[in-house]
């Protein structure tokens, strides 16, 4: 059973340009949420996709967008990239209706914006 | 209603010590409590979680200890090591909803 994967690990951006950060789903997983980890911070929900529509999203703007894939996978996207961007991007599995609904959270992707 | 507090920001603790970690929230439809070690540079890790209906959960040397009408829980680390050290995150869910992070608790443990 492989866990949850992301790439790239790191990426450096410039303010304005747009960005996508992609995730592979824990085997078996066919719930994916995205959080931001500012520096010093807790994770904040970004959203959540279940059968390929999103679900749920959190307190950020649509230029944050995403996508889920048949096989579970999935992309992040950012557009118009602001400084406040800068964070650790972390994707999250999980089984939706399982009792507790635990999240397993992948390595994430710093993502740094100039 | 949607935040969760999480005390103490930092903590140091002795090799073989017992570590301490509460959280409160205010949101009675959570129903789901986990709680997540991070090292630097790496994803949170799910380490121990419980629901409402039970006051206490073990594994291990984690113990999570839940006051439904105090709307607390606190995470011990019993026997704390130095490869204990890491951020501990606890966080709280409605069924199939996002989780909500606390603010993190630095530990150190020092031999």
């Amino acid at each position: 059973e492989t866990g949850v994967t992301q790439s790239p690990t790191h990426l450096i951006k410039t303010r304005g340009q747009q960005v996508t950060l992609r995730c592979s789903s824990q085997s078996g997983h066919n719930t994916v949420s995205w959080y931001q980890q500012a520096l010093g911070q807790g994770p904040q929900f970004i959203f959540q996709y279940y059968r390929e529509e999103e679900n749920g999203r959190g307190n950020f703007p649509p230029r944050f967008s995403g996508l889920q894939f048949p096989n579970y996978s999935s992309e992040l996207n950012v557009n118009a990239l602001e400084l406040d961007d800068s964070a650790l991007y972390l994707c999250a599995s999980s089984l939706q209706g399982t009792s507790g609904g635990a999240r397993f959270f992948g390595p994430g992707t710093r993502l740094t914006v100039l | 209603q949607q935040q969760v507090k999480q005390s103490p920001q930092s903590l140091i603790v002795q090799k073989g010590g017992i570590s301490i970690i509460n959280c409160a929230y205010e949101n009675t439809a959570f129903d789901y409590f986990p709680w997540y070690q991070q090292f630097p540079g790496k994803g949170p890790a799910l380490l121990i979680a419980i629901r409402p209906a039970v006051s206490e959960k073990k594994e291990g040397r984690f113990t999570i200890s839940f006051n439904k009408s105090a709307k607390q829980f606190s995470l011990h680390i019993m026997d704390s090591q130095p490869g204990d050290s890491a951020t501990y995150f606890c966080a709280a869910k409605m069924t199939d909803l996002e989780l909500i992070f606390g603010t993190g608790t630095r530990l150190q443990v020092f031999p």
